[in-house]
């Protein structure tokens, strides 16, 4: 089956403890992107990855890092937690063809996280 | 900026169709029209994207006005599984512009 999946689903841990979300997909695609999603605010982009070791900064970027090290993953690393990034948190990609990408993103689970 | 205003709420019964309205006065000719849900806290889905003319599939139809600056999303039976945020997003077929969700409309099928 096509999807797109992340772990942990729900997280609670504390300010400063490093951690990692990861994100997978088995459609080949090459587009990847971390969502954020907070009330009143909506879904917010964090960074994406057009391809294998090309990745770049989407709207709110700040206090994330990712990397793109295999074309199926796409893994969201939080150095430093703090509460602020407390949020509902989403994994998408989408195929990408002759320097578009193309209409339909498929979006995972999500993460909820919780930073105390 | 918002480039698309959708109304913040609406009702529809359950068998009924549901029309989702969005505004984009503002796009430009080579940019679609997209729209995605989003069934509580789960991941948003595809529904279905137009250019100008109307487009249907399994899940909706789109009703996009001739001057473009305004479309409709339509469920044809709304079943009480349809509840859901339902965002219009308006982006350019080409290049590597990614999604920008607005706030969406959020839709109630009631029984």
């Amino acid at each position: 089956e096509a999807q797109v999946t992340q772990n942990p689903r729900y997280l609670i841990t504390v300010t400063g403890k490093k951690l990692t979300v990861t994100c997978s997909q088995n459609m080949n695609h090459e587009y990847m992107s971390w969502y954020r999603q907070d009330p009143g605010l909506g879904l917010r982009q964090i960074y994406y990855s057009m391809n294998v070791e090309v990745t770049d900064k989407g709207d709110v970027p700040e206090g994330y890092k990712v990397s793109r090290k295999e074309k199926r993953n796409f893994p969201l690393i939080l150095e430093s937690p703090s509460p602020n990034q407390t949020s509902l948190y989403f994994c998408a990609s989408s195929l990408r063809k002759a320097g578009t990408i193309t209409d339909t993103q498929y979006f995972g689970p999500g993460t909820r996280l919780t930073v105390l | 900026d918002a480039k698309t205003t959708q109304p913040p709420s609406m009702d529809c019964a359950e068998g009924r169709a549901a029309n989702l309205p969005c505004n984009h006065s503002t796009i430009s000719g080579n940019e679609y029209v997209y729209w995605y849900r989003q069934i509580h806290s789960q991941g948003p889905q595809y529904i279905i994207h137009g250019l100008k003319n109307n487009e249907t599939n399994e899940m909706a139809s789109l009703i996009i006005t001739e001057d473009r600056k305004s479309s409709t999303l339509i469920l044809s039976h709304a079943t009480l599984r349809d509840t859901a945020v339902y965002y219009c997003i308006v982006r350019p077929r080409s290049g590597n512009t990614p999604l920008v969700f607005g706030k969406g409309t959020r839709l109630s099928v009631i029984a």
